[in-house]
């Protein structure tokens, strides 16, 4: 069964860098693409960027160039750093495996992180 | 970006049936997926592809719409459904995703 598991501190303080590991059991990350997606006080959700089975990135414009994910093929994770995050930034944030043809199908259970000083 | 557009809230009784709408700015064709959140869980995948059901979905849920104007039911309603749902288009980047639809209880 695909599972996954995100991790990382709770709390960041404001203008520092967020970074999140999700660990993925039961599938290989160099199949498929895996996505990081987040949900905002007020239900609001945001895709944020995903990683391809070939290592190639995509992100959302709206965070430029604050953002960045990479893996470690050997662990079978992957990895989401924000950097110079602000109290927008509170939000849960999701790992998820996006299915060929489109859609996430499988997600890790969230972590929330709070941007605060 | 594609600007997915959902009504806030849908009342409906157990047994009835529940149709919610998703509106996209531009054609998506096929790219629209449907999503139910619980209250403290993580979005499960319901319907993808606008009309297919992900695995392990019972066939009370169902998608139909393609282009601009999609619609996901749920017949009959039961109390386990009791959730947020959520569109999210694959067609182009960035993707994106409706503000959710609260089905309630009449």
């Amino acid at each position: 069964e695909v599972q996954l598991q995100e991790s990382g501190p709770g709390l960041v303080k404001p203008s520092q860098s967020l970074s999140l590991t999700c660990s993925v059991t039961g599938y290989s990350i160099t199949s498929n693409y895996w996505g990081w997606i987040r949900k905002f006080p007020g239900n609001k959700m945001e895709w944020m960027g995903y990683i391809s089975y070939s290592g190639s990135t995509s992100y959302n414009p709206s965070l430029k160039s604050r953002i960045s994910i990479t893996r470690d093929t050997s662990k079978n994770q992957f990895f989401l750093q924000l950097n110079s995050v602000t109290t927008e930034d509170t939000a849960t944030y999701y790992c998820a495996r996006l299915r060929l043809g489109g859609g996430f199908d499988y997600w890790g259970q969230g972590v929330m992180v709070t941007v605060s000083s | 970006d594609i600007v997915l557009t959902q009504s806030p809230a849908l009342a409906v009784s157990l047994g009835q049936r529940a149709t919610i709408s998703c509106r996209a700015s531009e054609s998506v064709r096929s790219s629209m997926h449907w999503y139910q959140q619980k209250s403290g869980q993580q979005p499960k995948l319901l319907i993808y592809g606008a009309s297919n059901l992900a695995s392990g979905v019972p066939a009370r849920f169902s998608g139909s719409g393609s282009g601009t104007d999609f619609t996901f039911t749920i017949d009959p309603v039961e109390a386990d459904d009791i959730a947020t749902y959520y569109c999210q288009q694959s067609r182009n980047d960035p993707y994106t995703f409706g503000a959710g639809t609260k089905l309630e209880l009449k």
